[in-house]
């Protein structure tokens, strides 16, 4: 079964400054996607960002970027110039890549940013 | 103009009731899924729904029994509550047939649910 770790329980920022969140997976499988979810205290579950396993291209948007290291199973996080509104639960999630397959997620990360 | 939507947001109740969620998706999927997250924010699958077939059963008692009307709607009825059942549940849908991009889910907004 696969397994989704977040050692980080709760991190802190100062706004405008970089942080890195981080994340280990667990499986055998060759084709999978990893994911990263923003939850706000709406707890409304966004989307940040996504990776397939496949592209070695480190995924990015604006200011979000993830360090996909396959080899080591590892799949950071990085958020720069932070901003007060990033301040949520972050989770990151697999899953497999066969249709209808479900998201795994790690136990999530408490972002919190400090103006 | 919500894609994913869930009634009711707020549910509290007394324990041995019978309650439902409701979910419905306007996103043209064909696959709808419920997740819990417990009090410690914990997020777990229970069941996936495929053109309205069951496809993903994880060990849930069998006091939660899905419906899946037809493709935009999976409802989520609960048998018998109790305490440990007080969590938050999430439907998601996603395209996981021709057309799919990158098989993202999206997730309503969750329902509380508080058993007394």
């Amino acid at each position: 079964a696969q397994t989704v770790t977040q050692s980080q329980p709760e991190m802190s920022v100062q706004e405008a400054e970089t942080v890195t969140l981080s994340c280990t997976y667990d499986t055998s499988e060759s084709d999978y996607y990893l994911f990263w979810y923003k939850q706000p205290p709406s707890r409304q579950m966004i989307l940040v960002i996504r990776q397939e396993a496949y592209k070695q291209q480190n995924a990015t948007e604006n200011r979000f970027s993830v360090n996909f290291q396959k080899a080591a199973k590892s799949f950071s996080l990085k958020i720069s110039d932070s901003q007060l509104g990033d301040a949520a639960m972050y989770f990151c999630a697999y899953r497999r890549g066969n249709a209808g397959n479900m998201l795994t997620f790690g136990g999530g990360t408490r972002l919190m940013v400090k103006p | 103009d919500t894609a994913v939507s869930q009634t009711p947001k707020y549910l509290v109740t007394q324990m041995g009731n019978d309650k439902s969620i409701k979910c419905e998706q306007n996103l043209g999927h064909d696959t709808m899924y419920w997740y819990k997250q417990d009090s410690k924010k914990f997020l777990k699958i229970m069941f996936s729904y495929n053109n309205k077939e069951l496809i993903i059963n994880e060990t849930v008692p069998n006091r939660f029994s899905p419906k899946s009307p037809d493709k935009a709607h999976l409802n989520l009825h609960i048998n018998s509550l109790e305490l440990g059942d007080s969590a938050v549940y999430f439907c998601a849908s996603s395209q996981e047939g021709a057309g799919g991009l990158y098989n993202e889910q999206f997730f309503g907004p969750g329902t509380r649910l508080t058993v007394l």
